[in-house]
């Protein structure tokens, strides 16, 4: 049964820190990962999507990196901002031969970007 | 549209009760997935529909939960019988396919009481 935990659980950090968010995975057999931030009271909003077959993904000041052998993936926030503060979400998809096609969530690292 | 919409984005209802969940995925996008989020938890996955039928409903917690897309784009999440166990935020998604990125709702917020 694939697991996914996030460390560590709660973060915070001065303005202009760089950091590193971790997410492991139980199962290596996934089809992909993606990470989410969610704020207070809302949903989920996308953040990347990384691709079993690729090592990393970047969107302006975040790079996510897998390793699915290791089952690991990090999120690496350049530069951190206040309006960074969020929870950050990892999930995996398992791969075709579980039969299905939800994804599986972490949960979560709650991030506090001070000023 | 140009977002996953849920409707309402708070119930309150009391025990025993009936209640309907709605949501709209973004035009075009034939998967849909319902997942159930408790406070300080991720989101735990319900049911996914790929296109208008159920492609797996492992995740609904019994048979008090049921949920439809007759349609293939609008799908509504029912509860029968409402419990306080029930009280969560209800998220949907959808994606353009099962391969690809899915895009969350803002939630709908049920208290049971």
């Amino acid at each position: 049964k694939q697991e996914v935990t996030q460390i560590p659980a709660a973060l915070s950090v001065p303005e202009g820190e760089n950091l590193v968010l971790n997410c492991s995975f139980t199962d290596s057999a996934i089809y992909n990962l993606q990470w989410f931030r969610q704020d207070p009271g809302k949903g989920l909003t996308s953040l990347l999507l990384i691709q079993s077959s690729q090592r990393e993904q970047t969107s302006g000041r975040l790079n996510a990196s897998l390793d699915k052998s290791s089952g690991r993936s990090t999120l690496y926030i350049a530069a951190s901002q206040p309006g960074d503060s969020a929870t950050y979400l990892c999930a995996v998809r398992p791969g075709y031969t579980s039969g299905t096609y939800k994804y599986i969530f972490g949960t979560g690292t709650r991030l506090k970007v001070l000023a | 549209g140009a977002g996953v919409s849920q409707t309402p984005s708070n119930k309150v209802t009391e025990k025993g009760k009936y209640v309907e969940l709605r949501c709209d995925p973004i035009s075009g996008h034939t998967a849909l997935y319902w997942y159930r989020q408790s406070l300080g938890q991720g989101p735990e996955f319900l049911i996914y529909f790929q296109g208008t039928g159920a492609a797996d409903d492992s995740g609904l917690p019994n048979d008090r939960f049921f949920a439809v897309r007759p349609e293939g784009s609008v799908s509504t999440l029912k509860i029968q019988r409402t419990e306080r166990g029930d009280s969560a935020v209800y998220l949907c998604a959808s994606s353009p396919d099962r391969d690809t990125e899915a895009f969350f709702g803002q939630g709908t917020r049920l208290t049971v009481v």
